[in-house]
Protein backbone atom coordinates (compact mmCIF):
# COMPACT_ATOMS: atom_id res chain seq x y z
CA UNK A 1 0.00 0.00 0.00
CA UNK A 2 1.28 3.36 -1.02
CA UNK A 3 2.27 5.58 1.82
CA UNK A 4 3.18 9.05 2.77
CA UNK A 5 7.19 9.08 3.48
CA UNK A 6 8.34 11.84 5.69
CA UNK A 7 11.88 11.91 6.81
CA UNK A 8 13.53 12.51 9.32
CA UNK A 9 11.44 10.99 12.47
CA UNK A 10 13.64 12.55 14.59
CA UNK A 11 15.32 15.81 14.57
CA UNK A 12 16.72 17.62 17.62
CA UNK A 13 18.51 21.02 17.13
CA UNK A 14 19.76 24.23 18.40
CA UNK A 15 18.04 27.43 18.82
CA UNK A 16 18.77 29.83 15.69
CA UNK A 17 20.02 26.73 14.03
CA UNK A 18 18.27 26.08 10.49
CA UNK A 19 16.34 22.33 10.26
CA UNK A 20 14.47 21.13 7.22
CA UNK A 21 11.64 18.42 6.86
CA UNK A 22 11.00 16.35 3.91
CA UNK A 23 8.26 14.45 2.48
CA UNK A 24 7.03 12.45 -0.41
CA UNK A 25 3.35 12.48 -1.31
CA UNK A 26 1.59 8.92 -2.49
CA UNK A 27 2.70 9.38 -6.26
CA UNK A 28 -0.40 10.95 -8.19
CA UNK A 29 -1.47 12.82 -5.24
CA UNK A 30 -1.93 16.29 -6.22
CA UNK A 31 -2.55 18.36 -2.89
CA UNK A 32 -0.11 18.33 -0.19
CA UNK A 33 -0.25 19.79 3.34
CA UNK A 34 1.86 20.58 6.15
CA UNK A 35 0.87 20.68 9.72
CA UNK A 36 2.23 21.26 12.82
CA UNK A 37 0.98 19.48 16.01
CA UNK A 38 2.08 20.41 19.47
CA UNK A 39 1.60 18.01 22.27
CA UNK A 40 -1.53 17.70 23.24
CA UNK A 41 -3.49 19.48 20.83
CA UNK A 42 -4.73 18.37 17.23
CA UNK A 43 -3.09 19.32 14.35
CA UNK A 44 -2.66 23.03 12.68
CA UNK A 45 -2.41 23.65 9.33
CA UNK A 46 0.43 25.68 7.76
CA UNK A 47 0.37 25.45 4.39
CA UNK A 48 -1.08 23.87 1.48
CA UNK A 49 -0.04 22.81 -1.70
CA UNK A 50 -2.02 22.59 -5.04
CA UNK A 51 1.00 20.94 -7.71
CA UNK A 52 3.31 23.07 -7.35
CA UNK A 53 1.34 26.35 -5.97
CA UNK A 54 1.10 27.29 -2.67
CA UNK A 55 -3.31 27.68 -1.66
CA UNK A 56 -2.99 28.55 1.92
CA UNK A 57 0.26 29.29 3.57
CA UNK A 58 -2.41 31.88 6.27
CA UNK A 59 -0.74 30.18 9.18
CA UNK A 60 2.70 30.02 8.17
CA UNK A 61 5.09 31.99 10.49
CA UNK A 62 6.17 33.69 7.11
CA UNK A 63 9.20 35.33 9.30
CA UNK A 64 10.90 31.95 9.52
CA UNK A 65 9.32 29.31 7.95
CA UNK A 66 9.50 28.90 4.15
CA UNK A 67 8.14 25.62 2.34
CA UNK A 68 8.79 24.38 -1.29
CA UNK A 69 7.23 21.84 -3.52
CA UNK A 70 8.87 22.61 -7.04
CA UNK A 71 8.07 20.01 -9.32
CA UNK A 72 5.06 19.29 -7.69
CA UNK A 73 5.60 16.35 -5.63
CA UNK A 74 8.21 15.90 -2.70
CA UNK A 75 8.02 19.10 -0.60
CA UNK A 76 10.52 20.65 2.10
CA UNK A 77 9.56 22.24 5.15
CA UNK A 78 12.45 24.93 6.27
CA UNK A 79 12.41 26.71 9.64
CA UNK A 80 15.34 29.15 10.07
CA UNK A 81 15.97 30.03 12.99
CA UNK A 82 14.07 27.46 15.02
CA UNK A 83 12.78 28.66 18.13
CA UNK A 84 12.01 26.99 21.37
CA UNK A 85 8.43 26.54 20.57
CA UNK A 86 8.70 25.32 17.44
CA UNK A 87 9.43 22.13 19.56
CA UNK A 88 6.58 19.75 18.05
CA UNK A 89 5.51 17.15 15.49
CA UNK A 90 5.48 18.35 11.61
CA UNK A 91 3.18 16.13 10.09
CA UNK A 92 2.56 15.99 6.40
CA UNK A 93 -0.39 14.73 4.21
CA UNK A 94 -1.86 14.56 1.22
CA UNK A 95 -4.39 13.57 -1.34
CA UNK A 96 -5.96 13.39 -4.71
CA UNK A 97 -7.87 16.70 -4.59
CA UNK A 98 -8.42 19.35 -2.76
CA UNK A 99 -11.94 19.22 -2.92
CA UNK A 100 -14.38 17.48 0.35
CA UNK A 101 -14.63 13.89 -1.15
CA UNK A 102 -10.74 13.50 -1.08
CA UNK A 103 -9.31 11.65 1.99
CA UNK A 104 -6.00 12.65 3.52
CA UNK A 105 -3.37 10.31 4.42
CA UNK A 106 -0.95 11.17 6.51
CA UNK A 107 3.07 10.05 6.68
CA UNK A 108 4.25 9.31 10.25
CA UNK A 109 6.17 12.78 11.20
CA UNK A 110 8.82 14.28 12.15
CA UNK A 111 9.00 15.20 15.49
CA UNK A 112 11.30 18.31 16.69
CA UNK A 113 13.17 19.27 19.71
CA UNK A 114 14.32 22.36 19.64
CA UNK A 115 17.19 22.90 22.84
CA UNK B 1 -15.10 30.23 13.39
CA UNK B 2 -15.39 26.62 12.73
CA UNK B 3 -14.24 24.43 16.29
CA UNK B 4 -14.68 21.25 17.51
CA UNK B 5 -14.18 19.70 21.05
CA UNK B 6 -13.97 16.56 22.47
CA UNK B 7 -13.51 15.25 25.84
CA UNK B 8 -10.37 15.60 27.01
CA UNK B 9 -7.58 12.37 28.17
CA UNK B 10 -6.65 10.37 29.46
CA UNK B 11 -9.55 7.61 29.17
CA UNK B 12 -8.67 4.50 30.95
CA UNK B 13 -10.86 1.47 30.40
CA UNK B 14 -10.61 -2.36 30.87
CA UNK B 15 -10.61 -4.67 28.09
CA UNK B 16 -13.62 -5.71 26.89
CA UNK B 17 -15.70 -2.27 28.26
CA UNK B 18 -17.62 -0.05 26.42
CA UNK B 19 -15.81 2.69 25.09
CA UNK B 20 -17.69 6.17 24.38
CA UNK B 21 -15.86 9.40 23.44
CA UNK B 22 -17.57 12.55 23.04
CA UNK B 23 -16.99 14.55 20.15
CA UNK B 24 -19.38 18.05 19.85
CA UNK B 25 -18.46 20.96 16.87
CA UNK B 26 -19.49 24.12 15.53
CA UNK B 27 -19.72 25.06 12.51
CA UNK B 28 -21.43 26.84 9.38
CA UNK B 29 -23.49 25.27 6.76
CA UNK B 30 -22.78 20.95 6.42
CA UNK B 31 -19.42 20.19 7.50
CA UNK B 32 -18.70 16.28 7.12
CA UNK B 33 -17.08 14.84 9.74
CA UNK B 34 -14.04 12.81 10.78
CA UNK B 35 -12.87 10.24 13.48
CA UNK B 36 -8.81 9.67 13.23
CA UNK B 37 -6.68 7.43 15.21
CA UNK B 38 -2.93 7.63 16.38
CA UNK B 39 -1.17 4.73 17.36
CA UNK B 40 2.35 5.23 19.28
CA UNK B 41 4.96 5.91 16.70
CA UNK B 42 2.63 6.55 13.69
CA UNK B 43 0.92 8.82 11.83
CA UNK B 44 -2.68 9.78 11.93
CA UNK B 45 -5.07 6.97 9.99
CA UNK B 46 -8.39 7.79 8.99
CA UNK B 47 -10.79 5.45 11.36
CA UNK B 48 -14.57 6.77 9.97
CA UNK B 49 -16.54 9.30 8.37
CA UNK B 50 -20.04 10.74 7.93
CA UNK B 51 -20.70 13.18 5.62
CA UNK B 52 -24.49 14.17 6.24
CA UNK B 53 -26.91 14.31 8.95
CA UNK B 54 -27.82 10.75 9.94
CA UNK B 55 -24.98 8.62 8.73
CA UNK B 56 -23.40 6.49 10.77
CA UNK B 57 -19.48 5.76 10.09
CA UNK B 58 -18.04 2.16 11.23
CA UNK B 59 -15.08 0.41 11.16
CA UNK B 60 -12.86 -2.03 13.13
CA UNK B 61 -15.76 -2.19 15.80
CA UNK B 62 -16.04 1.31 15.89
CA UNK B 63 -19.08 3.79 14.92
CA UNK B 64 -20.03 7.22 14.77
CA UNK B 65 -23.38 8.74 13.89
CA UNK B 66 -23.72 12.55 12.64
CA UNK B 67 -26.24 13.92 15.08
CA UNK B 68 -26.76 17.89 13.47
CA UNK B 69 -29.43 18.63 16.16
CA UNK B 70 -27.18 18.02 18.86
CA UNK B 71 -24.01 18.59 16.73
CA UNK B 72 -22.04 15.51 17.87
CA UNK B 73 -20.22 12.43 16.54
CA UNK B 74 -19.42 10.34 19.58
CA UNK B 75 -17.20 7.50 18.70
CA UNK B 76 -18.26 4.19 20.44
CA UNK B 77 -17.29 0.62 20.61
CA UNK B 78 -19.02 -2.04 22.19
CA UNK B 79 -15.79 -4.37 23.26
CA UNK B 80 -12.65 -2.42 23.13
CA UNK B 81 -9.38 -4.25 23.18
CA UNK B 82 -5.83 -3.51 24.26
CA UNK B 83 -4.38 -3.05 20.53
CA UNK B 84 -7.39 -0.10 20.80
CA UNK B 85 -4.86 1.99 22.86
CA UNK B 86 -4.02 4.86 20.75
CA UNK B 87 -5.02 8.70 19.90
CA UNK B 88 -8.29 9.46 19.07
CA UNK B 89 -8.88 12.79 17.14
CA UNK B 90 -12.40 14.04 16.11
CA UNK B 91 -11.98 16.34 12.75
CA UNK B 92 -14.53 18.48 10.71
CA UNK B 93 -14.36 19.78 7.16
CA UNK B 94 -15.95 22.50 6.78
CA UNK B 95 -16.63 24.46 3.47
CA UNK B 96 -13.27 25.80 2.19
CA UNK B 97 -12.45 22.01 2.68
CA UNK B 98 -9.72 22.41 5.29
CA UNK B 99 -9.94 19.52 8.39
CA UNK B 100 -10.81 21.71 11.81
CA UNK B 101 -9.29 19.18 14.71
CA UNK B 102 -10.00 18.04 18.40
CA UNK B 103 -7.49 18.25 20.75
CA UNK B 104 -7.64 14.52 20.50
CA UNK B 105 -8.52 11.78 23.56
CA UNK B 106 -6.02 9.45 24.45
CA UNK B 107 -7.43 5.72 24.85
CA UNK B 108 -5.77 3.79 27.28
CA UNK B 109 -6.83 0.20 27.46
CA UNK B 110 -6.16 -2.25 30.65
CA UNK B 111 -5.54 -6.29 29.86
Amino acid sequence: EAEVAQSPRYKITEKSQAVAFWCDPISGHATLYWYRQILGQGPELLVQFQDESVVDDSQLPKDRFSAERLKGVDSTLKIQPAELGDSAMYLCASSLGAGGSYEQYFGPGTRLTVT
Amino acid sequence: GDSVTQMEGPVTLSEEAFLTINCTYTATGYPSLFWYVQYPGEGLQLLLKATKADDKGSNKGFEATYRKETTSFHLEKGSVQVSDSAVYFCALRGSNYQLIWGAGTKLIIKP
